[in-house]
C-alpha cells in the first residue's frame, strides 16, 4: 500500500542548533502537508506543499518538496525550547485521505 | 469558534464494553476524520465522511463504525471494545477534501 516514510524518529539538539526531518513516499503525491504536535496536544497543521520544487519558508522553517513530488523536508534553522515537539508530514494523493509519516521528535537538550 | 471539540477527553473500557466517542464541528467544515494514534506513531484513519449522510472507510475500520446524520456531528462507535483499540483518538475536520485538517484534542482511550 501507499507509505510515507519520515525519518530520523528523534533528534536531540543544543539550542541553537539546526533540525532537518525528511519524508519520502513509494508513490507520487498530489500534496504535502506539514503538522507540528506538541507533547499531550493534539497535530496543528504548519503548512501545504503542491508545486514540484516547491521551497516555502515560515521565520526560521523552511519546507521543500521535491521534484518528482515524493520527498520533502522540514529544517529549522536556530532551534528554540518553543520548538520543542513531534513534526509530521502527511501525503495526500489522489482521494481525501492524508497518509501520515511516524513523526520526527524534536529534543532540545538542556 | 469552539473549531473541532470531543469527548469525553479520557476513558477506560472493559473488554467487550461498547461506547460512543462525539466529535462536532463549527466551522461548516464538509470533511470530517476519525484518526487514531498509537504511542510514538503517526496517525492512522478509521473513517472518514465528505458530507451529511456519507462515509467511508479509512486504513483501520475493522471493530468502528460511524455516522455522519448532520453537518457538525461525526460519532465514533466501538462496539465490543479489545486491548488493541487502546489509543489516543483524534477527530478532524477540513472544508475541502484537500485543506489543512483541524483537529479536536483528543480522547485518550484504555481498554483493559
Amino acid at each position: 500500500g501507499q507509505q510515507v516514510m519520515q525519518i530520523p524518529q528523534y533528534q536531540h539538539v543544543q539550542e541553537g542548533e539546526d533540525f532537518t526531518t525528511y519524508c519520502n513516499s513509494s508513490t507520487t503525491l498530489s500534496n504535502i502537508q506539514w503538522y507540528k504536535q506538541r507533547p499531550g496536544g493534539h497535530p496543528v497543521f504548519l503548512i501545504q506543499l503542491v508545486k514540484s520544487g516547491e521551497v516555502k519558508k515560515q521565520k526560521r522553517l523552511t519546507f521543500q518538496f521535491g521534484e518528482a513530488k515524493k520527498n520533502s523536508s522540514l529544517h529549522i534553522t536556530a532551534t528554540q525550547t518553543t520548538d520543542v515537539g513531534t513534526y509530521f508530514c502527511a501525503g495526500q494523493h489522489s482521494n481525501y485521505q492524508l497518509i501520515w509519516g511516524a513523526g520526527t521528535k524534536l529534543i532540545i537538550k538542556p | 469558534n469552539a473549531g473541532v471539540t470531543q469527548t469525553p477527553k479520557f476513558r477506560i473500557l472493559k473488554i467487550g464494553q461498547s461506547m460512543t466517542l462525539q466529535c462536532t464541528q463549527d466551522m461548516n467544515h464538509n470533511y470530517m476524520y476519525w484518526y487514531r494514534q498509537d504511542p510514538g506513531m503517526g496517525l492512522k484513519l478509521i473513517y472518514y465522511s465528505v458530507g451529511a449522510g456519507i462515509t467511508d472507510k479509512g486504513e483501520v475500520p475493522n471493530g468502528y463504525n460511524v455516522s455522519r446524520s448532520t453537518t457538525e456531528d461525526f460519532p465514533l462507535r466501538l462496539e465490543l471494545a479489545a486491548p488493541s483499540q487502546t489509543s489516543v483518538y483524534f477527530c478532524a475536520s477540513s472544508y475541502y477534501g484537500w485543506d489543512e485538517q483541524y483537529f479536536g484534542p483528543g480522547t485518550r482511550l484504555t481498554v483493559t
